[in-house]
């Protein structure tokens, strides 16, 4: 079964940082791209970063460039996303996504998300 | 950055009618645009990608037209399981982007 389960999520104090992780099962993970999409509370879809299946190329959004990176570790089927100087409107659930099912940018299989909150 | 518009913020349709549903890109996105529904929850799903192409598994009442800048959803005789909030996304450019959502909701 194609699979992305994330984990990492948790509360965390304005400033800090937080690695969440993404692992994948049942493809072949380095043939595809996979996206990082959050959803604050109560909020829309906002796509955050993205690696393409090398790693040799990432993406991001304006609102967290330079704050956060993404990376992958092909051997351990696992997506990474760092993220450092934490704000208040981080908090919301993220989600991997593969990219590629059906061509590059379509998310066709997404994970359950993991929840960040930034609190004091 | 491409915005992406939908309309309306919500829409009321009672089981077994149809349903339309609206997405404006700011600027031309060509064919690359997928719609995605996600329910209280839930992980969003993949509908339809390349404006008009159903992902697998997905009923053939819902059925996406358009390209350019305006794209539209359509859902067919409303089944129970419909109700939930829609989005699209465009993936011509980078950064990927997606609307704001249609709340679709029993009338």
């Amino acid at each position: 079964e194609v699979q992305l389960l994330e984990s990492g999520g948790g509360l965390v104090q304005p400033g800090g940082s937080l690695r969440l992780s993404c692992a994948a099962s049942g493809f072949s993970f380095s043939s595809y791209a996979v996206s990082w999409v959050r959803q604050a509370p109560g909020k829309g879809l906002e796509w955050v970063s993205a690696i393409s299946g090398s790693g040799g190329n990432t993406y991001f959004a304006d609102s967290v460039k330079g704050r956060f990176t993404i990376s992958r570790d092909i051997s351990k089927n696992t997506l990474y996303l760092q993220m450092n100087s934490l704000r208040a409107e981080d908090t919301a659930v993220y989600y991997c996504a593969r990219e590629g099912g059906y061509g590059g940018g379509v998310m066709d299989v997404w994970g359950q998300g993991t929840t960040v909150t930034v609190s004091s | 950055e491409i915005v992406m518009t939908q309309s309306p913020a919500t829409l009321s349709v009672s089981p077994g009618e149809r349903a339309t549903l609206s997405c404006r890109a700011s600027q031309n996105v060509n064919y690359n645009l997928a719609w995605y529904q996600q329910k209280p929850g839930q992980a969003p799903r993949l509908l339809i990608f390349g404006a008009s192409a159903r992902a697998t598994g997905i009923p053939a009442r819902f059925s996406g037209s358009g390209s350019g800048t305006e794209f539209t959803l359509t859902i067919s005789s409303l089944q129970s399981e419909d109700f939930a909030v829609y989005y699209c996304q465009q993936y011509n450019n980078w950064p990927r982007t997606f609307g704001q959502g249609t709340e679709l909701e029993i009338k």
